[in-house]
């Protein structure tokens, strides 16, 4: 049994950068979720998709972030021209999409713009 | 819009012995589900318990149980028989549009030392 998996676990960074995480949700989850987790809060909302469709997209996400579910399956989170405002955890999570379910979460990346 | 409240940024414990988080939300909407993560230092968010607005029984998972007041919108978890192992940032959430579409909203977290 395979969880939600992400990668890297860990990224430095300089400031200007782009930066680029993978997420592989449970196989049979339709619905994936990414969210961002920054010291002392709990994680916000920044995009989800439905199969490969992007459903939903939060205000937290500028024009700077962008993400993709190209097949339905593993989806990317990419950050271009990074601030250091973008240091947190980046945590990816999935859901059968079946009702109110929990989501599972992966074990997050770490980013770090210096 | 859906919002979460967790008034104790820090809880102790002392190991064997029962504790409750505590967690208020702020919803519009008629039905709604409520749920309860775990998040060791390791940082990843593990799914405890979940109670839906219309279930008419407190949720119970092992030793957790949610003690659900729909009308004071009070949602606490309760750990019984705590061990050193539950020592974590304990986070409630609610779905941000009160269905079933979409992302959840958490609240800030309390976290909970468990002491020997």
């Amino acid at each position: 049994d395979t969880g939600v998996s992400q990668d890297p676990r860990h990224k430095i960074t300089k400031r200007g950068q782009n930066v680029t995480f993978r997420c592989d949700p449970i196989s049979e989850h339709n619905r994936l979720y990414w969210y961002r987790q920054t010291l002392g809060q709990g994680p916000e909302f920044l995009t989800y998709f439905q199969n490969e469709a992007q459903l939903e997209k939060s205000r937290l996400l500028s024009d700077r972030f962008s993400a993709e579910r190209p097949k339905g399956s593993f989806s990317t989170l990419e950050i271009q021209r990074t601030e250091q405002g973008d240091s947190a955890m980046y945590l990816c999570a999935s859901s059968s999409g079946q009702g109110w379910e929990e989501q599972y979460f992966g074990p997050g990346t770490r980013l770090t713009v210096t | 819009a859906q919002k979460i409240t967790q008034t104790q940024p820090g809880m102790f414990v002392q190991e064997k012995e029962a504790v409750t988080l505590d967690c208020t939300y702020d919803t519009s909407d008629p039905s709604y589900g409520l749920f309860w993560y775990k998040q060791p230092s390791s940082g990843e968010m593990i799914f405890l318990i979940y109670q839906g607005s219309y279930d008419q029984q407190n949720a119970t998972e092992g030793r957790y149980s949610l003690n659900f007041q729909k009308a004071r919108k009070s949602a606490n978890l309760v750990i019984s028989a705590s061990q050193l192992g539950d020592s974590a940032m304990y986070f409630c959430a609610i779905p941000a549009d009160g269905g079933s579409q979409g992302n959840l909203i958490f609240g800030k977290g309390t976290k909970l030392s468990v002491k020997p």
